[in-house]
């Protein structure tokens, strides 16, 4: 069985703050894909990484940032000098095959005020 | 632009009467398709796969009788919540990859559910 946990609920920080959103998966597979996915308030989800289980190499795209480590079974997302664009709910998701089956982690509120 | 398409974004409906919502993939072919559920606050969490041309494959826990899908063809697959209930309002959300997989995974735009 999979499973996605994204232990904090809510993150709150003041804009210029940087913030690490953490992800802890299970799987037995050892092919899979974790993936990360904004979702504002309008409810659609926007995606932000797609990763690989053989592809340990970390990421960073502008001010986001991705740290895999398959010792912890971590997968956290850190957004640098956060902004009040980047409020929204983000989940950590898994998938073990090529389809978009996805197993998401509950979700962390990300709240950034000016 | 969009590449899945969901139709209605929004739809409110009276309990006991059924409603249909529409995945559609707009620039390719996905012989499979998932729907997610999403109750105020809470993850997303997985309903059916929806294959084209046969039986959608339930999770556990998801009644069939009342959720039907139909994947008709390989552009289409709808899911029609039959006597809706208030406990049936939520946020649909589909998702598709083309024909062969390749790991790139489409997800619509959603459809809110009210039910009154």
């Amino acid at each position: 069985a999979q499973k996605v946990t994204q232990a904090q609920t809510e993150i709150s920080v003041v804009e210029k703050e940087d913030v690490t959103l953490d992800c802890v998966y299970e799987t037995r597979d050892t092919t899979y894909y974790l993936f990360w996915y904004k979702q504002p308030p309008s409810g659609e989800l926007v995606f932000l990484i797609r990763r690989n289980s053989f592809d340990e190499q970390n990421e960073i795209s502008g001010r986001y940032s991705w740290n895999f480590q398959k010792s912890t079974s971590s997968f956290n997302f850190t957004i640098t000098a956060s902004q009040v664009v980047d409020s929204a709910v983000y989940f950590c998701a898994l998938s073990t095959d090529s389809w978009g089956k996805f197993q998401f982690g509950a979700g962390t509120q990300v709240v950034v005020t000016p | 632009g969009a590449v899945v398409s969901q139709h209605p974004s929004w739809v409110i409906c009276k309990s006991g009467t059924s409603v249909k919502i529409e995945c559609r993939s707009l620039d390719f072919q996905a012989t499979t398709m998932f729907w997610y559920r999403q109750f105020p606050k809470q993850s997303l969490m997985l309903m059916a796969t929806s294959n084209e041309g046969s039986k959608a494959t339930y999770e556990q826990g998801v009644e069939k009788d009342k959720f039907l899908i139909n994947h008709a063809s390989l552009t289409l697959s709808t899911l029609t919540v039959t006597s809706a209930h208030p406990e049936d309002s939520s946020f649909y959300i589909c998702s598709a990859s083309p024909r062969g997989g390749g790991n790139t995974i489409y997800f619509g735009e959603g459809s809110w559910l009210t039910v009154v």
